[in-house]
Order: structure tokens, then sequence, then C-alpha cells
């Protein structure tokens, strides 16, 4: 049953470009992530925001900007992607503060050629 | 900064076997545990969590934790084609950041 969406699902871009991905979730939660798995499948916490306030801004280049316009809702916008921006972006949910289950969307794989 | 291992980095094993997976962990104010699996192209989801030491089982899985050791790990009674998958460890201090480990990817061969 999936409750965190998150589009595109793939988005191929060339280097220099600016994209933006979206996530949703619908199960009421008061924070909400983004994560990074990279190609050996390690993931990274690369922000995290409370009730719309950014909570967690983990060393990420600054061409990297979340984006919440309500609890329900995160975007990522990456400005001027790099070869090495090419990774799934993982959003994530969880209850609240310190609740440490995360609940995550299927991820967007960005491509950057 | 926490720092999580995990091991083996790949496993397979015959179908009914028992698996054991390691995650180890640098901080020890660690108070969360938890295992997620995550199937190919999929999202990863929650398997299990453990807060204190001991041993907690649900169904076929059970995770063990041993806080002065800075370790954890999961274990999967009667393995299944369908328990292959990639298993991440992951390690918090209660705050907002979630620490995942390297990853073990698991094949159980039918």
């Amino acid at each position: 049953e999936t409750a965190v969406f998150q589009t595109p699902n793939y988005h191929v871009t060339q280097v220099g470009n600016e994209v933006s991905f979206n996530c949703k979730q619908t199960l009421g939660h008061d924070t909400m992530y983004w994560y990074k798995q990279d190609s050996k499948k390690l993931l990274k916490i690369m922000f995290s925001y409370n009730n719309k306030q950014l909570i967690v801004n983990e060393t990420v280049p600054r061409r990297f900007s979340p984006q919440s316009s309500d609890k329900a809702h995160l975007n990522l916008r990456i400005k001027s992607v790099e070869p090495e921006d090419s990774a799934v972006y993982l959003c994530a949910s969880s209850p609240r503060q310190g609740q440490n289950t995360l609940y995550f969307g299927a991820g967007t794989r960005l491509s950057v050629l | 900064q926490q720092k999580v291992q995990q091991s083996p980095e790949s496993l397979i094993v015959p179908e009914g076997a028992m698996t054991s997976l390691n995650c180890t962990f640098s901080d020890s104010a660690s108070q969360y545990f938890a295992w997620y699996r995550q199937h190919s192209g999929k999202a990863p989801k929650a398997l299990m969590s453990i807060f204190s030491n001991g041993e907690k089982e649900e169904g076929r899985f059970t995770i063990h934790l041993n806080k002065a050791s800075l370790h954890f790990s999961l274990h999967i009674r009667d393995s299944q084609p369908s328990d292959s998958a990639l298993y991440l460890c992951a390690v918090s201090d209660m705050g907002y950041k979630l620490t995942f480990g390297t990853g073990t990817s698991l094949l159980v061969d039918p």
C-alpha cells in the first residue's frame, strides 16, 4: 500500500540543467526526509523537515534545495546538476519528531549525462 | 559521526536455511536499532526494530541487540526466495537522523 508518492519515477538530463522532484505523503505524518541512494545502495540523509521547518541539513552541495509548502509535501530542487548527482532520491516520512520508523516512497532515479 | 557497517556484503543461502545478518555501529549513545528490507526497484520497508538489549522475535525474524558490543543482528528462520532483497540496518539516537548501514544483498536459492 503506497502512501508516499514521488514523481517522476525517472529523469534523464544533461550536466548543468535544473531538475525538481516532488514528494507527497498521505499518512498525516509531521516529519519528512530526503535520502540519496548511490550506486552502491548506500542511503544517506540529505534533509529533514518537521511541520514545514527544516531541522536537518546534512553537508550537501548548495545546488540542492528542499522546499516544503505544507507538512504533506517536500520537494527537492537541484540547480545545475553534476554527473555525481546520478542516484536514486528517496523521500520518506515518519509520524512525529523522534519517531524513527520511516515510510519510503519508491524513489526518483536521476541520470545525468 | 555515526558509522554503521554491515556484514557480509552479500550472501547466498538455500531455501529453508537460517540466515544471519550483522550490523555494527560506532555511537554508544544510540537508542534505536532497526532493519529495513528493499526489494529490487522498490521502496525500503521497515522490518522490525528494538530499543533495549536482548532479543525480539516476529514470525520468522529475530533481532538481537548487544549495546556493549555495539552490535545487532537479524536472523531469518526458514529463508524463502521472497526474502531475496537488500537488507539495511539503521541506527538512531532518537533524534531526527536515522543512519543506515552499507547493506547486505541476500539471495535465497530455491
